[in-house]
């Protein structure tokens, strides 16, 4: 069955470090791939998404994507964390079906 | 502007209760679905909507039923079946089936008294 895997749980990082969320996924076709982030009570909001072309991807928010078929993955970056950056961030994947697939998510603190 | 309003917020049922989750879209869009969000699972597809009066299970539809009378609504009833229905119900929307970026509504938590 397709899958997703979001490994890392929990991250903590200093505020103004590097930041890298893990995103793998189950082997097939390229599926169409996105990330969301969801605040404390809140819905999810869309980060970025690849479909197709230039495998690193902009989002909102200064959040980038690398797309790596080698690798089925689909890693969540940032330079330069900011306190607001805290919150639970969820990868999702697409195989031109009417459904997303989502990972578990992983909770970012970040600390002053 | 835009969006998906999902009400009430908060809401509680008494044990043996049907409950109805409120679902309403203004972006025009064909594709509704709903999940339900518990804890370190992450997102879990209870039904999804393609298209007005037509409507299909997702992976977990057990004691749970919809309807899409209208384009812009779909309610989620949670029926007296579901045996453990405390969680975080989000509702979605979509331009068109098929892996569009889905629109998420703020949710609604639903507990049990």
């Amino acid at each position: 069955a397709q899958s997703v895997t979001q490994p890392d749980i929990h991250i903590t990082v200093s505020e103004g470090a590097s930041l890298e969320l893990r995103c793998n996924y189950s082997y097939g076709a390229t599926p169409y791939l996105f990330w969301y982030v969801q605040s404390p009570g809140q819905g999810l909001q869309l980060l970025l998404k690849y479909f197709s072309g230039d495998t690193l991807v902009q989002g909102i928010k200064g959040f980038e994507a690398e797309f790596k078929r080698s690798q089925s993955s689909f890693n969540l970056r940032k330079p330069s964390v900011h306190w607001s950056d805290a919150a639970e961030y969820f990868c999702a994947v697409g195989y031109n079906t009417d459904k997303l697939i989502f990972g578990t998510g992983t909770r970012l603190q970040v600390f002053p | 502007d835009g969006g998906i309003t999902q009400s009430p917020k908060y809401l509680f049922r008494k044990e043996g209760q049907n409950v109805t989750l409120s679902c309403e879209q203004n972006l025009n869009h064909d594709a509704m679905y709903w999940y339900r969000q518990d804890p370190g699972q992450g997102l879990r597809l209870i039904y999804y909507s393609q298209i007005v009066n037509d409507f299909q299970k997702g992976d977990i539809a057990e004691g749970y039923s919809v309807s899409r009378e209208k384009k812009e609504s779909f309610p989620l009833t949670v029926t007296s079946a579901q045996k453990n229905p405390t969680a975080f119900y989000l509702c979605a929307s979509s331009i068109e089936p098929r892996d569009q970026p889905q629109h998420f509504g703020d949710g609604t938590r639903l507990s049990i008294l």
